[in-house]
């Protein structure tokens, strides 16, 4: 069955550290992947697919088949930064999104 | 534009009792999904829609059901309401497997 890990539940760092969300995936095919971002009060809203290869406030994402990995990643986190992430798969062409379990960015000042 | 709007907001069930949670989107998004989200435990698929008069089974569809029979509309159904229930509800929709647009979510709780 597909799958997607994301090992850490909170990831706390200070303001201008680098910041890796990690996120493992299982499934045999070709995946999309997303990753998406819930912020205090407001609506889980995308911030980046890797199909795009974008770099979206500064976050960017690279899809690693050998490892089954999309780590997020950003040189130097800002406090308002500060949020849920989720890493999300489509197994291809399903249209069945599933969502890995959030990791709760915390970035002090 | 609307986007992805649910009803209610907030519910509160007794045990056995049913209720039919409302989404509605006015994107003429074709893809359609209903996810619980529990603490800790992120976002877990319920059922989702690919077009008009079709449903599949997501993660945990056990205790609910979907009808899609417009493009806009895709209620979930809680037929026995049991505390495992309890939960925030999101619906969202996109169009095939691009930017997916989220509502606002239902609380619910089972009592």
């Amino acid at each position: 069955a597909q799958r997607v890990t994301q090992p850490e539940k909170l990831l706390s760092v200070f303001k201008g550290a680098p910041v890796e969300l990690k996120c493992n995936y299982s499934y045999s095919g070709s995946p999309e992947l997303f990753w998406y971002v819930q912020y205090s009060r407001q609506r889980l809203q995308l911030l980046l697919r890797h199909i795009s290869r974008e770099s979206i406030k500064g976050f960017t994402a690279d899809l690693n088949k050998g490892e089954t990995s999309f780590h997020l990643k950003k040189p130097f986190a800002q406090e308002e930064d500060s949020a849920m992430y989720y890493c999300a798969l489509i197994p291809s062409n399903t249209g069945k999104l599933i969502f890995g379990q959030g990791t709760t960015l915390q970035v002090k000042p | 534009n609307a986007g992805v709007t649910q009803t209610p907001k907030f519910r509160i069930l007794k045990i056995g009792q049913s209720m039919t949670l409302q989404c509605t989107q006015d994107m003429n998004h074709n893809y359609m999904y209903w996810y619980r989200q529990d603490p800790g435990m992120g976002l877990k698929l319920i059922y989702y829609s690919v077009g008009a008069g079709i449903t599949d089974k997501g993660e945990v569809p056990n205790g609910y059901n979907v009808s899609r029979s417009t493009t806009e509309d895709f209620p979930l159904r809680l037929e026995l309401a049991a505390p495992s229930q309890t939960s925030v509800y999101f619906c969202a929709s996109s169009y095939l497997s691009d930017r997916v647009i989220f509502g606002q979510g239902t609380r619910l709780t089972v009592v």
